[in-house]
């Protein structure tokens, strides 16, 4: 059973499109992450989740909103993609109030922007 | 400065051998400290985290130096599957649950 997965996959888009990345978890965790890991493989968080409200908001352009419906589900949403925007995007989970605090990754999702 | 700082690597090293990653970072108000492992073009997976005292975990070994806020692991008796990047990552107290990687260090384990 997956733990954490993302859709899609892949993405391959043009300039100037919106598109959606979704991730779920299993896991019974109450937050959620995204992750962006550039070019030059360095992976910086992005947005945080718990229980649905948000408790991390790095420097992030406004045209990446993210969704939690509820706490097994983090959406990203990316208006007017950009060249930039190309990366791999990761989703992670974990128990903010657990004591090992660790982080599930899901598999990615690599957005290409042409 | 960056806040988590790790040479790239890569290294490469023959089977059997035994393998040091040292990582620094710049905040000493730092709480939880972590190794993860990332595969060519998968995720990262928790490798193992590191206490004060140091900790060990079958060929591996991770140790925090807090006075120079300086972790290491050490990985003995190579073996080809060892080959990955491994990621130094830091959660800093008061970050709510955030983790800050580090760049990770290449392994290459070759025959």
């Amino acid at each position: 059973d997956t733990a954490v997965s993302q859709t899609p996959k892949y993405l391959v888009t043009q300039m100037g499109n919106d598109k959606s990345i979704k991730c779920e978890q299993n896991l019974g965790h109450d937050t959620m992450y995204w992750y962006k890991q550039d070019s030059k493989k360095f992976l910086k968080i992005m947005f945080s989740y718990n229980n649905k409200e948000l408790i991390i908001n790095e420097t992030v352009p406004n045209r990446f909103s993210p969704k939690s419906p509820d706490k097994a589900h983090l959406n990203l949403h990316i208006n007017s993609l950009e060249l930039g925007d190309s990366a791999v995007y990761f989703c992670a989970s974990s128990h903010l109030s657990g004591s090992t605090d660790t982080q599930y990754f899901g598999p990615g999702t690599r957005l290409t922007v042409l | 400065r960056k806040e988590v700082e790790q040479d790239p690597g890569p290294f490469n090293v023959p089977e059997g051998a035994t393998v040091a990653f040292n990582c620094t970072y710049s905040n000493s108000a730092s709480q939880s400290f972590f190794w993860y492992r990332q595969d060519c073009r998968k995720e990262p997976k928790l490798l193992m985290s590191v206490y004060s005292s140091g900790n060990e975990d079958g060929r591996f070994t991770a140790q925090l130096n807090r006075a120079s806020q300086y972790i290491s692991l050490l990985i003995r008796d190579s073996k080809l599957s060892d080959s990955a990047t491994y990621l130094c990552v830091v959660k800093f107290t008061g970050t709510a649950s955030k983790l800050t990687f580090g760049t990770g260090t290449r392994l290459q384990v070759t025959l």
